[in-house]
């Protein structure tokens, strides 16, 4: 069965600072890795998704992600974060082509970030 | 163009009752989730539907969670006698076709009392 651990349940960073969120998932092949955002009161916006090629993916608003297949993870950095960023944050993995649960995603817990100015 | 829209934005019943949960798709996707979001089990995936074939239920935590999508496109998600555990965000989401990213709509929240 596939899963998805994000280590951090809360990260805090000032404005203008760096950011990355881990994510690690467990899945048998080539996995389908997405990250996703979510506001207060909100659904789940989409970042950014993996499904094969270039290893490092660029997403909306800045974001970026690697996939690293020999650490099982996809973390998810940012350069440089706004006020606006903050947000609980998740990774989510999905069955490639044929794979079985194909379609369907496993959430991470989510990372809740907070920014100060 | 329009998104992931889903009705009631709040719903708040009382045990017992039944209660009825509507997705609108992304137009023109054919693959439809539905997920579930609480503080105690995070986001878990329910039942998705795919064109015509059968619906995947295996998240479905019960036998009064149903759901049915009429015409390949509107979905709407069924608890009958509800339970105060079943009190959560019920997000619906769409694809092109399975297997492809899903767009959340906002979801619906509900409160059994």
């Amino acid at each position: 069965a596939q899963s998805v651990t994000q280590p951090d349940i809360h990260i805090t960073v000032s404005e203008g600072a760096s950011l990355e969120l881990r994510c690690n998932y467990s899945y048998g092949a080539t996995p389908y890795l997405f990250w996703y955002v979510q506001s207060p009161g909100q659904g789940l916006q989409l970042l950014l998704k993996y499904f094969s090629g270039d290893t490092l993916v660029q997403g909306i608003k800045g974001f970026e992600a690697e996939f690293k297949r020999s650490q099982s993870s996809f973390n998810l950095r940012k350069p440089s974060v706004h006020w606006s960023d903050a947000a609980e944050y998740f990774c989510a993995v999905g069955a490639g082509a044929g794979g079985t649960s194909y379609g369907k995603l496993t959430f991470g817990q989510g990372t809740i970030l907070t920014v100060h100015p | 163009g329009a998104g992931v829209s889903q009705s009631p934005s709040n719903k708040v019943t009382e045990k017992g009752k039944d209660v009825e949960l509507r997705c609108d798709p992304i137009s023109g996707h054919t693959a439809l989730y539905w997920y579930r979001q609480s503080l105690g089990q995070g986001l878990e995936f329910l039942i998705y539907f795919q064109g015509n074939s059968a619906p995947d239920k295996s998240g479905l935590p019960s036998d009064r969670f149903s759901a049915e999508r009429t015409g390949g496109s509107v979905s709407t998600l069924t608890i009958q006698r509800t339970q105060q555990e079943d009190s959560a965000v019920y997000l619906c989401a769409s694809s092109f076709l399975a297997g492809f990213e899903q767009y959340f709509g906002p979801g619906t929240r509900l409160t059994v009392t």
